[in-house]
């Protein structure tokens, strides 16, 4: 079975531009969550998706978004980048209903310059 | 809220030595616990998980013990390699609706 997939695996962009980040989580996993990983500040929560549906939120300003579409796949946009948002954006899948475990895709590598 | 501590790295070891990992949470009811193990440049995988009181997960060598009473769930592995230097998530969730706390994480170097 192929693992979590996230694209594109890095990325440079400027300050004041917006980005997209994908996941395609395993197949049969129905819920996506998205992690911020920075030096200082760890893994941090961004959101969780299920059925399409917002499930769960970090607390992040609305800059951040994400979005589920029916065949489970997730994006994140990202808008007036900033350069504290420079990290490695990683997408875990679950079952979601059925399974507690996370399985994480490599992550995106994100520069803001 | 729910919440995971860590204790704080980086932790170097040399090769064979005895691993431990202290981990302990804050949270109401049962919850699940979990080691995630991210290596360098990779995502993080799953390592072990216990569900209930006194479960004990394995893998890879790697040990954690549910403790209900100290809230804690140490990893330990009795003779680590340099293979398994890498950065060590313990986490929890009460549900499947709920959302992962992810401990700080535990940076462990082997030395050969």
């Amino acid at each position: 079975k192929a693992g979590v997939t996230q694209t594109p695996r890095y990325l440079i962009k400027t300050r004041g531009q917006q980005v997209t980040l994908s996941c395609s989580p395993i197949s049969g996993h129905r819920s996506v969550s998205w992690y911020q990983q920075t030096p200082g500040q760890g893994l941090q929560f961004l959101f969780e998706y299920f059925s399409e549906t917002q499930r769960n939120k970090g607390n992040f300003p609305g800059r951040f978004s994400g979005r589920q579409f029916s065949n489970s796949r997730s994006e994140m946009n990202v808008s007036t980048l900033e350069l504290g948002d420079s990290a490695l954006y990683l997408c875990a899948s679950s079952l979601g209903d059925r399974g507690l475990e996370q399985y994480f895709g490599p992550g995106t590598r994100l520069t803001v310059t | 809220g729910d919440s995971v501590t860590q204790m704080e790295g980086p932790v170097t070891l040399s090769e064979e030595a005895f691993l431990t990992i202290n981990c302990t949470y804050t949270a109401t009811g049962y919850p699940s616990l979990f080691w995630y193990v991210q290596y360098p440049g990779e995502g993080l995988q799953l390592l072990l998980k216990a569900t209930k009181a006194d479960d004990k997960g394995s893998n890879k060598g790697f040990e954690a013990t549910y403790r209900k009473e100290t809230t804690s769930f140490h990893l330990e592995k009795g003779s680590v390699q340099v293979s398994d230097s890498a950065v060590y998530f313990c986490a929890l969730t009460r549900t499947s609706y709920d959302k992962v706390i992810f401990g700080p994480g535990t940076s462990l170097s082997v030395i050969p």
